[in-house]
């Protein structure tokens, strides 16, 4: 049974840098082919991909988030994090975690989400 | 990287059949065959209905079908059901190894 979970702050201040971890459980980022990623959803809005790691390190952005995000795992806790810098009200939105199956290029196993309001 | 364009909302009858369509570029969908399908209800995570195109997942009903011609990919639902009223997002692998989602569709089943 996979299982992910997001947690962080629920409120950040512009300009501040907003940090996001990723606990799972179930699966192994040293398995071949195994990634995890985040994905956002502003309030009542379309889904945003952000940035996935694989098990072998590599990193992938999107192409207009890509300087202001680094994602990065530690195998040994079983978790992913995602730093996301000069957050603004725009930012607003419930980030999820998400797993991507080796060999499959789809997200199987979502997390429950976290809201991050971003306010003064 | 622009998100892929679905219609706003698609409605049918319980037992009729819709299909959503989502159109993207020669760099995502027209260039790779991993389009998939996510169903979102109303404060939920969203949960794969399909992926590669038109593979469903263990468990997910096979009232949920995909395909694709060109840049556009389309998700049929028939034999509409009640529980089938959600929020359906598509999205694709991208030539810049990156993904993108689509602008989503809501589904009302009258």
């Amino acid at each position: 049974q996979i299982t992910l979970k997001e947690s962080g702050p629920t409120l950040v201040k512009p300009t501040q840098t907003l940090t996001l971890t990723c606990t799972f459980s179930g699966l192994s980022l040293s398995t071949s082919g195994v990634g995890v990623a985040w994905i956002r959803q502003p309030p009542g809005k379309a889904l945003e991909w952000l940035a996935l790691i694989y098990w072998d390190g590599e990193k992938h952005y999107s192409p207009s988030l890509k300087t202001r995000l680094t994602i990065t795992k530690d195998t040994s806790k079983n978790q992913v994090v995602l730093t996301m810098t000069n957050m603004d009200p725009v930012d607003t939105a419930t980030y999820y975690c998400s797993h991507r199956r080796a060999a499959v290029v789809s997200f199987d196993y979502w997390g429950q989400g976290t809201l991050v309001t971003v306010s003064s | 990287q622009s998100a892929l364009t679905q219609p706003a909302s698609v409605s049918g009858s319980p037992g009729q059949s819709i299909t959503i369509s989502c159109t993207g570029t020669s760099s995502d969908v027209g260039r790779y065959n991993y389009v998939s399908w996510y169903q979102q209800h109303p404060g939920k995570a969203p949960k794969l209905m399909i992926y590669d195109v038109s593979n469903r997942p263990s468990g997910v009903s096979n009232r949920f079908s995909g395909s694709k011609s060109g840049k556009t990919a389309s998700l049929t639902i028939s034999g509409l059901q009640g529980e089938d009223e959600a929020d359906y997002y598509c999205s694709c692998y991208t030539s810049s190894s990156s993904y993108v989602f689509g602008t989503g569709t809501k589904v009302t089943v009258l």
